[in-house]
């Protein structure tokens, strides 16, 4: 399809492992990035991977490349109450031009 | 606070009206990105500036321009508003402009079109 694909919500229990999952349209795309936008701010670059790699970690966050399915994911470890905010997707095209998953927001229950 | 400055925060207009966003971008940013949030189309890339020149163009109206001036600071003009304009501006820079580079997003403008 056209459209980079996430699921909308996702709930999870302080202290376990969320894992945010994204389909992205172009094979070619060499950069995907994750962002994340809490309430009325503005999107902050959490981390990308570059389309050679399978997987990237820092810190808490491992992001997963499956390039064969066009399959992103973002894992948060040990998930905070704070980490709850919506997470985008974003696949960067050759033209520069950026395209965006509609966002999932993870909601953290203490 | 990411660095990048927008104004006005809040903006409320009339349909067919004209309406300039400003943005101030990180010191030592050269490149400049703009980006559309709405509910129904989510977060749209619209245009990016580097050095005073437009460099990549996405899904950006013919009635919306913007242009980056040589203090870099950027502007983005939307013209013969319309409801559906409603939605939040971002805009964002980066050092360079290559893929990969870290944007940094600013607070964004809300946009009401009455």
């Amino acid at each position: 399809g056209e459209d980079v694909e996430q699921s909308l919500f996702l709930s999870v229990r302080e202290g376990d492992s969320s894992v945010i999952n994204c389909t992205y349209t172009d094979s070619s795309s060499t950069y995907l990035y994750w962002y994340k936008q809490e309430p009325g701010a503005g999107l902050q670059l959490l981390t990308y991977i570059f389309s050679n790699m399978d997987m990237k970690q820092d810190q808490r966050l491992t992001v997963l490349l499956n390039k064969k399915d066009k399959h992103l994911s973002l894992r948060i470890a040990d998930t905070q109450t704070g980490d709850s905010a919506i997470y985008f997707c974003a696949e960067s095209l050759n033209n520069n031009d950026m395209r965006f998953g509609a966002g999932t927001r993870l909601t953290v229950k203490p | 606070d990411s660095g990048v400055t927008q104004t006005p925060k809040h903006l409320i207009t009339a349909t067919g009206q004209r309406v300039t966003l400003r943005c101030s971008p990180r010191s030592g940013d050269l490149s400049v990105y703009w980006y559309q949030q709405s509910l129904d189309q989510g977060l749209q890339f619209l245009i990016q500036y580097y050095n005073g020149e437009e460099r990549a163009k996405g899904n950006i109206l013919e009635r919306f321009s913007a242009q980056q001036f040589p203090d870099l600071h950027s502007e983005l003009n939307l013209s013969s508003l319309e409801l559906g304009d409603s939605a939040l501006y971002f805009c964002a820079s980066s050092v360079i402009a290559g893929r990969g580079d870290t944007q940094y997003f600013g607070p964004g403008t809300r946009l009401t079109v009455l």
